[in-house]
């Protein structure tokens, strides 16, 4: 059963461009979620964070979008550069806290110079 | 540079064998959390530790089990490996608490042969 679902396992985009990642969910306890940005060999870094009392959070070029009713989430990266290529994946907890994080699968994005 | 430090960065045990992972918590966080990634997933909540006190389990066999020190650095232990066990495994710490985040350490790479 999977709770969190990142249904593209890759994404590929021009340097520059826009980068769009999705993120569903179906537990309507979650109501905290999380992006992690994993290169090989490291562990998962912090990218940006979002609670259910609000739709929308950014920080520099990353934004992340929240539609609770669809249960959805995306992040949007803009502009996307090279550095950016790297697994994302999406978080979400219950009790507006990092207990117990459920991650979805991830997206693999590779940014095209 | 997150400050979570993980020991051995691979390791590779017999099967029916046990081993020891080890996490050394970033500076200031009170809460650890283990967590498994098998290949092609997102990485799978084990348990917390919350002030030395297993706070939160996810749906692993008592044969895996953990300990959190009072310097808030931590154990994971797993009895009778099995070739399934074979993952990245990756400590997690924080502060307890409302909109906080998790910082991941880079991971311990088991084989179970």
């Amino acid at each position: 059963d999977q709770q969190v679902k990142q249904n593209s396992p890759s994404l590929s985009v021009q340097e520059g461009r826009i980068s769009i990642l999705n993120c569903d969910y179906t537990n309507s306890m979650f109501d905290y979620f999380l992006w992690y940005k994993k290169y090989p060999a490291e562990g998962p870094t912090f990218l940006i964070s979002i609670s259910s009392i609000k739709d929308k959070n950014e920080d520099g070029r990353f934004t992340v979008f929240l539609n609770k009713s669809a249960k959805h989430l995306s992040l949007h990266i803009v502009p996307s550069q090279p550095g950016d290529s790297a697994v994302y994946f999406c978080a979400a907890s219950a009790n507006f806290g990092n207990e117990k994080l459920t991650f979805g699968t991830g997206t693999r994005l590779t940014i095209i110079p | 540079e997150t400050g979570v430090t993980q020991s051995p960065t691979h390791l590779i045990k017999t099967r029916g064998q046990q081993v020891t992972l080890r996490c050394s918590s970033q500076s200031g966080h009170n809460t650890v959390s283990w967590y498994q990634q098998a290949l092609g997933q997102g990485p799978q909540f084990i348990f917390q530790y919350y002030r030395e006190e297993e706070n939160g389990r996810g749906n692993f066999p008592p044969r895996f089990s953990g300990l959190q020190f009072p310097n808030y650095s931590s154990e994971l232990n797993v009895n009778a490996l099995e070739l399934d066990d074979s993952a990245l495994y990756l400590c997690a710490s924080s502060l307890a608490g409302l909109y906080t985040e998790a910082f991941f350490g880079q991971g311990t790479r088991l084989t179970v042969v």
